[in-house]
Order: C-alpha cells, then sequence, then structure tokens
C-alpha cells in the first residue's frame, strides 16, 4: 500500500535555526497537509495545499512558517527561526480528491 | 466552537471486552466524523468515519454511534484484543471535506491479555 514518506525522523535544532522538514505524498495525490503534534496534546492542522498554492492555513502557521512543492514529488515545511515551542512532532498528510487523509509516521522536531 | 472533546483520557479494557470512547462537539457545521488510530512512532490511521445522515457505521468489530441532537459520538470496540491498544483520536471537519480536521485529544487505550 502507498505511504506518505516524512524524512528525518527525529530532527533536533537549536533554538533560532531554520530547518526543513520533507515529506514524499502519495504519488497520484493532489492535496497536502501538515499538522503538529505538542508532545500529549492533540494533533492541530497548520496548513493546506493545493494546485502549488497554500488553500488554507491556521493562526499557528504564522510568517516563520512556509510551504513548498520544489518538485513532483516533494512537499516540504521550514520553519525560518525556530523557538523551544516549535518542538512537537510533525505530520505530513495526502489525498487525492475526497479520498481520506493519508498521514505520514511524522519528523519529531526537538528545538534546545 | 470549534472544539473537539474528547473521553476519557485513558481506558484499561480486558481481553473481550468492549471499549467505549465518547466524543463532543459545538459546531453544528461539522459534517464529517472519523476515527483514527495511532500506534507509538506512527502516523495517524484512519480507522471508520461517520457523515451526520446515519446514527450509526459499523465496520468489522468496531461501531460509531451518532448522535446529531446531542451532538456526540462514539466509538464502540467490540471483543476488544491487546492488538487493538493505540491511542484513539476522534475528529471532526466542516464543508462537506475530509481535510483540515479538528481533533480530540485522545484517548489511550489499554487491552490487557
Amino acid at each position: 500500500e502507498p505511504e506518505v514518506t516524512q524524512t528525518p525522523s527525529h530532527q533536533v535544532t537549536q533554538m533560532g535555526q531554520e530547518v526543513i522538514l520533507r515529506c514524499v505524498p502519495i504519488s497520484n495525490h493532489l492535496y497536502f497537509y501538515w499538522y503538529r503534534q505538542i508532545l500529549g496534546q492533540k494533533v492541530e492542522f497548520l496548513v493546506s495545499f493545493y494546485n502549488n498554492e497554500i488553500s488554507e492555513k491556521s493562526e499557528i502557521f504564522d510568517d516563520q512558517f512556509s510551504v513548498e512543492r520544489p518538485d513532483g514529488s516533494n512537499f516540504t515545511l521550514k520553519i525560518r527561526s525556530t523557538k523551544l515551542e516549535d518542538s512537537a512532532m510533525y505530520f505530513c498528510a495526502s489525498r487525492q480528491g475526497p479520498s481520506p487523509l493519508h498521514f505520514g509516521n511524522g519528523t519529531r522536531l526537538t528545538v534546545t | 466552537q470549534q472544539q473537539v472533546k474528547q473521553s476519557p483520557q485513558s481506558l484499561i479494557v480486558q481481553k473481550g471486552g468492549i471499549s467505549i470512547i465518547n466524543c463532543a462537539y459545538e459546531n453544528t457545521a461539522f459534517d464529517y466524523f472519523p476515527w483514527y488510530q495511532q500506534f507509538p512512532g506512527k502516523g495517524p490511521a484512519l480507522l471508520i468515519a461517520i457523515r451526520p445522515d446515519v446514527s450509526e457505521k459499523k465496520e468489522g468489530r468496531f461501531t460509531i454511534s451518532f448522535n446529531k441532537s446531542a451532538k456526540q459520538f462514539s466509538l464502540h470496540i467490540m471483543d476488544s484484543q491487546p492488538g487493538d491498544s493505540a491511542t484513539y483520536f476522534c475528529a471532526a471537519s466542516t464543508g462537506g471535506s475530509n481535510y483540515k480536521l479538528t481533533f480530540g485529544k485522545g484517548t489511550l487505550l489499554t487491552v490487557n491479555p
């Protein structure tokens, strides 16, 4: 069964540094998402992306965040200047049309 | 109004028992209610979902019960097995789509052998 692939599985960075989290959505999917889960808390929507542009974003997704589909297979989340409170599990998800969301296994981001 | 409240936070059930997890919502515009199962180190995986035009949906040992007037929905796991031990999230979304999900806080289910 096709999967959403995320790399790295764990990223440690220092406060103020830029990080890029990478995702390879399922190949025929057209809609892409980032969610995050702070340890012990619920999964929260960050942003949705379709047709090479952001279709919706949450209030969490401020100017420090950006997303990009640099080629036909990758989908990235960039955090420009990480803060301690950005430490979380970041999940990429994708879907094709009305199909359910398929989530990747996540990238654990630790900001020190 | 966008919240989805989930209970209990944790649940311990004996093998063969019934696990019941409840969720409540406020936003009457929600029209898609999925349940996700998450194992440690993995992403959430869709388990079963329901739309508000039906009151119950069953898939194998998993059943969603939906009460539109009470704005509540629940997951029932019949004949619970140790392999069902995981975190379960209810979620809801609006607009006839299944994206921009609003998740509950999750229930850690432990099924003892």
